[in-house]
């Protein structure tokens, strides 16, 4: 089946700094990567749609400026967090979907700012 | 063994058991739903899908019943095992929004030898 990378898996940083997630399709070419945020206990909620070559569309409530979305390539898509904070703190995980409209997810980040 | 939805996010069977974990989608114009297993610390996994144009479907050990009238959505595991244990997100996704899922709350399913 198709493969979703997801790097890092986890990641520890500083307040105030910014971390860079990459997602990648593998065996496939992904017109669109979706990103999703999940608190302990909680569901995946979605944060934007990613599509290669234009802007990612954000869902209500989540910050552009703080959450950059790259979408460079039909195989990689990458979220940074800028001036991460602890309440950033979080499981983050993508998707993607390739021409036949099938959706595979990535492994995730655990994100620990402290 | 059988859950609630929103209102009983852990369901606890036992081995063998079989286990039936309900859902209550929010969107009328959804037309594509799919259950997902996830362990802790990992990414989703697709476990059945099944389109509005069905009620029924069924996998290995697995079937997803669909009711459009009451926006439900259910999934039976037959002969529960404690593989099994994780907690499941159903998730619906709107017409014509292709890709974009929007997920449940979630049911922690505890399997007890």
């Amino acid at each position: 089946g198709a493969v979703v990378s997801q790097h890092p898996s986890w990641v520890i940083c500083k307040s105030g700094t910014s971390v860079k997630i990459e997602c990648r399709s593998l065996d496939f070419q992904a017109t669109t990567m979706f990103w999703y945020r999940q608190f302990p206990k909680q569901s995946l909620m979605l944060m934007a749609t990613s599509n290669e070559g234009s802007k990612a569309t954000y869902e209500q409530g989540v910050e552009k400026d703080k959450f950059l979305i790259n979408h460079a390539s039909l195989t990689l898509s990458t979220l940074t967090v800028t001036s991460a904070h602890p309440e950033d703190s979080s499981f983050y995980i993508c998707s993607a979907q390739g021409t036949n409209e099938k959706l595979f997810f990535g492994s995730g980040t655990q994100l620990s700012v402290l | 063994g059988e859950s609630v939805g929103l209102h009983l996010p852990t369901l606890s069977v036992q081995e063998g058991d079989n286990s039936i974990i309900n859902c209550a989608y929010s969107n009328s114009a959804s037309d594509y739903f799919i259950w997902y297993k996830q362990e802790s610390g990992k990414g989703p996994q697709f476990i059945i899908d099944i389109r509005s144009n069905m009620d029924k479907r069924q996998g290995q050990r697995v079937t997803v019943l669909l009711n459009k009238t009451v926006k439900h959505l259910s999934l039976q595991i037959a002969a529960t095992q404690p593989g099994d244990s994780a907690v499941y997100f159903c998730a619906e996704m709107f017409a014509g929004n292709t890709g974009k899922l929007i997920f449940g709350q979630g049911t922690t399913l505890q399997v007890k030898p």
